[in-house]
């Protein structure tokens, strides 16, 4: 039983592409998150959401857009994709105000070429 | 904005040897985490530290924060091959965290790659 998964794990894409990532948690969890792992291992939040609000919002392009269609779910579409988004994209969930604790997923990397 | 610095980037031991990963905060520390991650793999969250001068172990593993020093070590003892990963630790900038309350603000260091060789 996967407690957090995301979808696809690997990504391949040119530049200008629209693509999503899923993410989907089954762990009853309120709050869930996007992360971003550059390639020198930085680990930034970009988004959270608790249920199904968007609570952070940090600096990120508005290429970058979530959606969360129930508490379990947190999708991630990016719009015209370019080079500086390659990175490894991390969904996590927890319970509210316990962000520490949260549970991720393995990760999806996304590779803009 | 805080910035946790870690040191060092990368550590080979032998099976058995002792280890230290210190995590150096820009800022005063509300709350210090640890975290492994396997190669292809999340975070998986070891432990919490709050206080000054709290220590905490699991397993092998044993992390201390020091307040006054904006610092927190992580220690290994007797490391084994299932050791080996990345070691990250990650703060939270909302503020305080009593209780263990974590906003979701959280920094990260840029982890430490531990190899245990058998």
């Amino acid at each position: 039983d996967t407690a957090v998964s995301q979808t696809p794990k690997y990504l391949v894409t040119q530049m200008g592409n629209d693509k999503s990532i899923k993410c989907e948690q089954n762990l009853g969890h309120d709050t869930m998150y996007w992360y971003k792992q550059d390639s020198k291992k930085f680990l930034k939040i970009m988004f959270s959401y608790n249920n199904k609000e968007l609570i952070i919002n940090e600096t990120v392009p508005n290429r970058f857009s979530p959606k969360s269609p129930d508490k379990a779910h947190l999708n991630l579409h990016i719009n015209s994709l370019e080079l500086g988004d390659s990175a490894v994209y991390f969904c996590a969930s927890s319970h509210y105000r316990r962000a520490a604790e949260a549970f991720f997923g393995q990760g999806t990397r996304l590779t803009v070429v | 904005s805080q910035e946790l610095e870690q040191s060092p980037q990368s550590l080979i031991v032998q099976e058995g040897k002792n280890l230290t990963i210190n995590c150096t905060s820009s800022k005063t520390l509300y709350g210090l985490y640890w975290y492994k991650q396997k190669y292809g793999e999340g975070l998986i969250f070891l432990m919490m530290l709050q206080k000054g001068g709290e220590e905490k172990s699991h397993e092998k593993i044993t992390a201390k924060l020091d307040e006054k020093k904006q610092q927190s070590s992580l220690h290994i003892t007797a490391s084994q091959p299932s050791h080996a990963g990345i070691y990250l630790c990650g703060a939270d900038t909302g503020g305080p965290s009593a209780g263990g309350t974590s906003y979701g603000k959280l920094t990260f260091g840029q982890g430490t790659i531990l190899t245990v060789h058998p």
